[in-house]
């Protein structure tokens, strides 16, 4: 089944404490992005990549870090999280960079920085 | 800077009635507008997109009207089944960045019985 996946789904941690949220997708894709929902906000993207090993930022990228060493893996790293980064956190992927590509989303991490 | 509202947080209709969700977009680049629903526990799927060179998309009872000189879409769902109720996500890319979303902050429909 064509799916893009996200562990852990739910995270309870302490300021400061490393952490990682993995995602990976089957699809073959190119395209692979993180967002965070917010209320009131709606989805803000975090990073993006074009293929493997580019990554940019998009528009709140404070805070966080990215890597594309693979084309099915795009982990989102939070070195020393604050609580200002509790937010629901979605992957995407779609097929083609730089194109209209439909992109696909994952169940979601919701995160809680106390 | 929200480029990409959605005025109404929320939105009730009886089923089988006509639902409309709006979106006022601030950005002239922008020419690619999308729809995603969500459900709870899961993340964001498409639904229904248009181009800017179009003012209208169907798609079964989905149906995305684009008036670009007022910057303003619309979904319309009929009829609405109590299935639709979600929080739908208005969003837009522009030229040259066709890859990346903006989107708004979602209206919540309730389809009541």
């Amino acid at each position: 089944e064509a799916q893009v996946t996200q562990n852990p789904r739910y995270l309870i941690t302490v300021t400061g404490k490393k952490l990682t949220v993995t995602c990976s997708q089957n699809m073959n894709h190119e395209y692979m992005s993180w967002y965070r929902q917010d209320p009131g906000l709606g989805l803000r993207q975090i990073y993006y990549s074009m293929n493997v090993e580019v990554t940019d930022k998009g528009d709140v990228p404070e805070g966080y870090k990215v890597s594309r060493k693979e084309k099915r893996n795009f982990p989102l790293i939070l070195e020393s999280p604050s609580p200002n980064q509790t937010s629901l956190y979605f992957c995407a992927s779609s097929a083609v960079a730089y194109t209209r590509e439909t992109q696909y989303f994952g169940p979601g991490t919701r995160l809680l920085v106390l | 800077d929200q480029q990409v509202k959605q005025n109404s947080p929320s939105l009730s209709v009886q089923e089988g009635r006509i639902s409309i969700l709006n979106c006022d977009y601030t950005n002239s680049m922008f020419d690619y507008f999308l729809w995603y629903k969500k459900y709870p526990a899961e993340g964001p799927t498409f639904l229904i997109s248009i181009s800017s060179i179009k003012d209208k998309n169907e798609d079964g009872r989905f149906t995305v009207f684009l008036n670009k000189s007022a910057k303003h879409l619309s979904l319309h769902i009929v009829p609405s089944q109590p299935g639709d109720s979600a929080v739908y996500f208005c969003a837009a890319s522009g030229t040259g960045t066709a890859s990346k979303l903006t989107f708004g902050t979602g209206t919540r429909l309730q389809v009541t019985l």
